[in-house]
């Protein structure tokens, strides 16, 4: 059955560093997301991404956030400054092309924790 | 805007028994509602998920959901539950026009022998 992978599944930076999560979503899936959840707390949408823009983004999502589709199979998240509450975990997911009813299929995750 | 409520923070149920997780939402429009089932170490995978129809919504591993639009709840339940079903239970909702997820804070389920 296909799945969304994520890598790396946990990845440690310093404050400040430029860190880039990779997935790789179901490769007939156009829409595609990011949510994260800082630990304790309850998952939170990031962004959403169609037709390689982004339709829509949340509060969080502010100039330091940044999402790609470089190559037609992957699906970046890119964080140009980290800082100490960027340290969760982020999902992504993704979604096929039957209208709004479709299923998000979420990753694994990667943990990302910000020294 | 939409928020999604788990009433339950934790759940501790012995095994066979019953077991219901609360999911109450607010939205001033129509909605979809979803339940997610994440276990240890693992990405969030669904349960099953209300669209329209039937109030009564059947899932994966014999877990069912009754959308009760009054009530504005989404509780999930389960006759007879097994070890296997320890995991974290996300609620989430989305209205019709948009397409992100709106989560509850999650459930953890606990099977003891």
């Amino acid at each position: 059955e296909p799945e969304v992978t994520q890598t790396p599944s946990h990845q440690v930076t310093q404050m400040g560093q430029e860190v880039i999560l990779r997935c790789v979503p179901i490769s007939n899936h156009l829409y595609f997301y990011w949510y994260r959840q800082i630990l304790g707390q309850k998952v939170e949408f990031l962004v959403s991404f169609y037709n390689n823009e982004i339709s829509e983004k949340s509060e969080i999502f502010d100039d330091q956030f940044s999402v790609e589709r470089p190559d037609g199979s992957n699906f970046t998240l890119k964080i140009r400054s980290t800082k100490l509450e960027d340290s969760a975990m982020y999902f992504c997911a993704s979604r096929g092309t039957s209208g709004r009813t479709d299923t998000q299929y979420f990753g694994p995750g990667t943990r990302l924790t910000v020294l | 805007a939409q928020s999604v409520t788990q009433l339950d923070s934790q759940v501790p149920v012995f095994e066979e028994a019953p077991v219901e997780l609360r999911c109450n939402y607010s939205s001033s429009v129509s909605v979809y509602l979803f339940w997610y089932v994440q276990y240890p170490n693992q990405g969030l995978q669904l349960l099953l998920k209300y669209l329209s129809g039937s109030t009564l919504v059947k899932g994966i591993n014999g877990f069912e959901a009754e959308f009760n639009k009054s009530q504005t709840s989404f509780h999930l339940r389960k006759p007879s539950v097994h070890i296997s079903d320890t995991a974290e239970y996300f609620c989430a909702v989305s209205d019709w026009g948009a397409q992100k997820l709106v989560f509850g804070q999650g459930t953890r389920l606990t099977i003891n022998p």
